[in-house]
């Protein structure tokens, strides 16, 4: 067990949508990553907070948005959602001076 | 901008032999860290094995071990003994130190380990 709680673990939706991902960091982790795995695009770097603060950006489309709340748990906002939007993303925790980021298991997002 | 490559898709090892995935990496910076990432059939992400640019040492973590030869710019994991859970996919991934910590993944290599 990684520390990284991701909720939740499965989610089928339908295009045009809007969902919610959670993420709760490991205890005493200041930094969130997101990432998008895909079967066309790979594992995707799409958004770095720190403390709350957006800190990086990667291939983040606009229709997504996250944020990261006074308790350091963040939530992944995909809105519009297309077919292509299917994958499993991911939530993963570090902090001050450790080499590794921590992954949670993932959410399987469906879009139908 | 940081490009990692791993050249083999899939790979068959015999249980209890040594193997070694590939791992290329291209960068201008001098400061960056190396990992490995383990994902089995069940999704999860999991931490194997870190090599920092400025580390003299080959890092180690039990049966991992990442032979990380910096002049050629590769950083290849090596599982000694390997075991029936070690099938899964498995990434090289890639820190940049001065754009902030996120990774750059490569494509990723499936080891399928044969009893």
């Amino acid at each position: 067990d990684s520390g990284v709680t991701q909720t939740p673990k499965h989610l089928i939706t339908a295009t045009g949508q809007r969902v919610t991902l959670r993420c709760s960091p490991r205890s005493g982790d200041l930094s969130v990553y997101w990432y998008q795995q895909s079967l066309d695009q790979g594992l995707q770097f799409l958004i770095q907070y720190y403390n709350g603060e957006e800190r990086a950006k990667g291939n983040i489309l606009e229709r997504f948005s996250a944020q990261q709340f006074p308790d350091l748990h963040s939530e992944l906002n995909l809105s519009s959602l297309e077919l292509g939007d299917s994958a499993l993303y991911f939530c993963a925790s570090s902090t001050f001076g450790q080499a590794e980021a921590f992954f949670g298991q993932g959410t399987r997002l469906t879009v139908v | 901008a940081q490009k990692i490559t791993q050249t083999q898709p899939g790979m068959f090892v015999q249980e209890k032999e040594a193997v070694t995935l590939d791992c290329t990496y291209d960068t201008s910076d001098q400061s960056y860290g190396l990992f490995w990432y383990k994902q089995p059939s069940s999704g999860e992400m999991i931490f194997l094995i870190y090599q920092g640019s400025y580390d003299e040492q080959n890092a180690t973590e039990g049966r991992y071990s990442l032979n990380f030869q910096k002049a050629r710019k590769s950083a290849n994991l090596v599982i000694s003994a390997s075991q029936l859970g070690d099938s899964a996919m498995y990434f090289c991934a890639m820190r940049d130190d001065n754009a902030g910590n996120m990774l750059t993944f490569g494509g990723g290599t499936r080891l399928m380990v044969k009893p």
